[in-house]
């Protein structure tokens, strides 16, 4: 079946700091691929998506793109702050109404000042 | 805007019991709201996905009769864990979109423990 795969955490960083957080699918079509971030006490945030193979996803400093070749959707940011401390979870949706995701594990982030 | 709020947010109980889990969507209709279990260090996985009016689809595995679900208005969706077991306790996440197409919106979760 379709399945996401993440990097283990917890990732830890210093503030301003290069993050990637690595991911990969297995899925028998094209999947429409999505971030998601959870802060501390809160719901799942729809962080970024992309759609169609080499598609750019982008928000808050945060991308990541669909790379069909690799089956991969690696999450970066350029310089990374304490406020990005969260869990960060990967996904998939096979169909087009985006409604049912099949999420990775989670990769929990920690950046220290 | 697009909250979605779950009441409670952990519950202990004793086993045999069953606990009602609410979803809320605070600033939106949610034509359609899912549920979504858990575990320690995995994924989340998707229990159900019901639409406001409609029987729940439940996902292969999952019992039906174990895990009851109600969308009876466009803000609001229960989970009722019936006869609760200790291998039922986990935390417990919807979610709730507009419609196809539309971003799923997440709850806090719910933490459920049976003793």
């Amino acid at each position: 079946g379709d399945s996401v795969t993440q990097m283990e955490g917890p990732v830890t960083l210093s503030e301003e700091a290069f993050l990637t957080i690595n991911c990969t699918y297995t899925a028998t079509g094209y999947p429409s691929l999505f971030w998601y971030v959870q802060y501390p006490g809160e719901g799942l945030q729809l962080l970024l998506k992309a759609t169609k193979a080499d598609d750019k996803g982008s928000n808050k400093g945060f991308e990541a793109t669909y790379r069909k070749e690799t089956t991969s959707f690696h999450l970066e940011k350029g310089s990374v702050q304490v406020s990005d401390s969260a869990v960060y979870f990967c996904a998939l949706s096979m169909n087009t109404g985006f409604q049912k995701l099949v999420f990775g594990t989670g990769t929990r982030l920690l950046v220290s000042p | 805007g697009a909250v979605v709020s779950q009441h409670p947010s952990w519950v202990i109980c004793k086993s045999g019991t069953s606990v009602k889990i609410e979803c809320r969507s605070l600033d939106f209709q949610a034509t359609t709201m899912f549920w979504y279990r858990q575990f320690p260090k995995q994924s989340l996985m998707l229990m159900a996905t019901s639409n406001e009016g409609s029987k729940a689809t439940y996902e292969q595995g999952v019992e039906k009769d174990k895990f009851l679900i109600n969308h009876a208005s466009l803000t609001l969706s229960t989970l009722t864990v019936t006869s609760a077991h200790p291998e039922d306790s986990s935390f417990y996440i919807c979610s709730a979109s507009r419609g196809l197409g539309d971003t799923q919106y997440f709850g806090p979760g719910t933490r459920l423990t049976v003793l």
